[in-house]
């Protein structure tokens, strides 16, 4: 099964900071690459699709990259309700898989 | 608005089984599937299935295949997800989210339940 290893574990920034995340599949997974995020205490929410595409609702802050293997989250400026876990997970290969998770603190 | 709606918790013991359910609303259940997901404490995100609404097809991941039914129910539009053979490992939070119609990952999982807590103890 597709590996995805999500990095860093965590990150610590400020409200207004850049955020960086990144998901780096053990094979190819094309764009079929999703990002979810999960606060406290909730179920899960997604944010991009493949790869690239703003699920409805989601901000403008919120962007996504990559292709293949490797694939990035972005968020912009940090707002105080954006300190959650984001999860990736592919859908281009049997079975589905998730990464292990990145946590945004502040 | 669409929204699924789970089951509320379940505390049982080794060795029994659970039901849980989710209501769809706000959409045509038909033209989806449901996709089932758990999350022990403190952990990630483990996929366990998929089920089209359409025409019942299932297809689970390997390590849950001799223990997980998945059905739905259209007249009452709700999925199911029944889980044997318990053990204290399965102690986790099991979601419910709206996936593809024809295939497992034919697209994202765009609308989650609430998660049904279901503790197993020994």
């Amino acid at each position: 099964e597709i590996v995805l290893t999500q990095s860093p574990a965590t990150l610590s920034l400020s409200p207004g900071e850049r955020a960086t995340l990144s998901c780096r599949a053990s094979q190819s997974v094309s764009s079929y690459l999703v990002w979810y995020q999960q606060r406290l205490g909730q179920a899960p929410r997604l944010l991009i699709y493949d790869a690239s595409n703003r699920a409805t609702g989601i901000p403008a802050r919120f962007s996504g990259s990559g292709s293949g293997t490797d694939f990035t989250l972005t968020i912009s400026s940090l707002e105080p309700e954006d300190f959650a876990v984001y999860y990736c997970q592919q859908r281009n290969d049997w079975p589905p898989t998730f990464g292990g998770g990145t946590k945004v603190e502040f | 608005q669409v929204q699924l709606v789970q089951s509320g918790a379940e505390v049982t013991k080794s060795g029994a089984s659970v039901k849980v359910s989710c209501k769809a609303s706000g959409y045509t259940f038909s033209n989806y599937g449901i996709t089932w997901v758990r999350q022990a404490p403190g952990q990630g995100l483990e996929w366990m299935g998929w089920i089209s609404a359409y025409n019942g097809y299932t297809k689970y991941a390997q390590k849950f295949q001799d223990r997980v039914t998945m059905t739905t129910d259209t007249s009452t539009t709700t999925a199911y997800m029944e889980l044997r053979s318990l053990r204290s490992d399965d102690t986790a939070v099991y979601y419910c989210a709206r996936g593809g119609l024809r295939y497992w990952g034919e697209k994202a999982f765009d609308i989650w339940g609430q998660g049904t807590k279901v503790s197993v103890s020994s």
